[in-house]
């Protein structure tokens, strides 16, 4: 039972560049979630779904796109990558809104340059 | 903007004494959480307690939640140098959903 993992687990980008992140749950869980974690500000909702084929924004989307095309797999685009997107990006599953306990990858860190 | 918010925003105790901080939060809610994270680290879900809820515990964890005054409060009885971490609360920012944000957090040392 490997929970919640995230891929790859550091990169660097150089400023315009694209990539994604993946994140993979094998708990059956329903809602999945992206965060990005900055110093000192904890943990920031960049976009969360509420099950396959749902995606919905959280409070900081911009710059982002997310797709759940499989209920397992929730990845998260950077289209154009920008030096303000440098951080750690974490990825979460939970099973239900009755049952929100959230399951955390080991996280991303990413940097843009 | 962030749900929550911890207060302290650091603390540092001896091994053995006890560490409360506390989380306030804006909107109505359905439960509240509490995670640990370890440097580095993904987050811990430790405890859970719903809006119905006054008080729960578990093992040396005790939190408490006061819907009136919008605000929760983790106490760690007899700390050990292994709780050293940062502790965040977490809620829905709207009733009726699940976006679950955090706030800040308390970074907890505990000297040995």
């Amino acid at each position: 039972n490997a929970g919640v993992t995230q891929t790859p687990k550091f990169r660097v980008l150089k400023t315009g560049q694209s990539m994604t992140l993946l994140c993979a749950q094998d708990m059956n869980h329903e809602y999945m979630y992206w965060y990005r974690q900055d110093p000192g500000m904890g943990l920031r909702l960049i976009h969360y779904s509420v099950g396959e084929g749902t995606t919905a924004k959280g409070e900081v989307p911009d710059g982002y796109n997310v797709s759940r095309l499989k209920k397992q797999n929730f990845l998260l685009g950077l289209e154009s990558a920008a030096p303000s997107q440098t951080s750690v990006y974490f990825c979460a599953s939970s099973y239900s809104r009755a049952d929100p306990e959230a399951f955390f990858g080991q996280g991303t860190r990413l940097t843009v340059v | 903007s962030q749900q929550g918010e911890e207060d302290p925003q650091a603390l540092s105790i001896q091994e053995g004494e006890n560490a409360t901080m506390n989380c306030s939060y804006k909107t109505s809610i359905n439960n509240l959480q509490w995670y640990r994270q370890n440097s580095g680290r993904g987050l811990v879900h430790l405890i859970l307690i719903r809006s119905n809820e006054r008080e729960k515990h578990s093992g040396r964890l005790r939190v408490t939640l006061d819907t009136s005054k919008k605000s929760s409060s983790l106490l760690i009885t007899a700390s050990r140098a292994a709780d050293t971490a940062s502790y965040f609360c977490a809620t829905a920012a709207n009733f009726n959903n699940n976006d679950m944000r955090f706030g800040a957090g308390t970074r907890l040392t505990v000297k040995p």
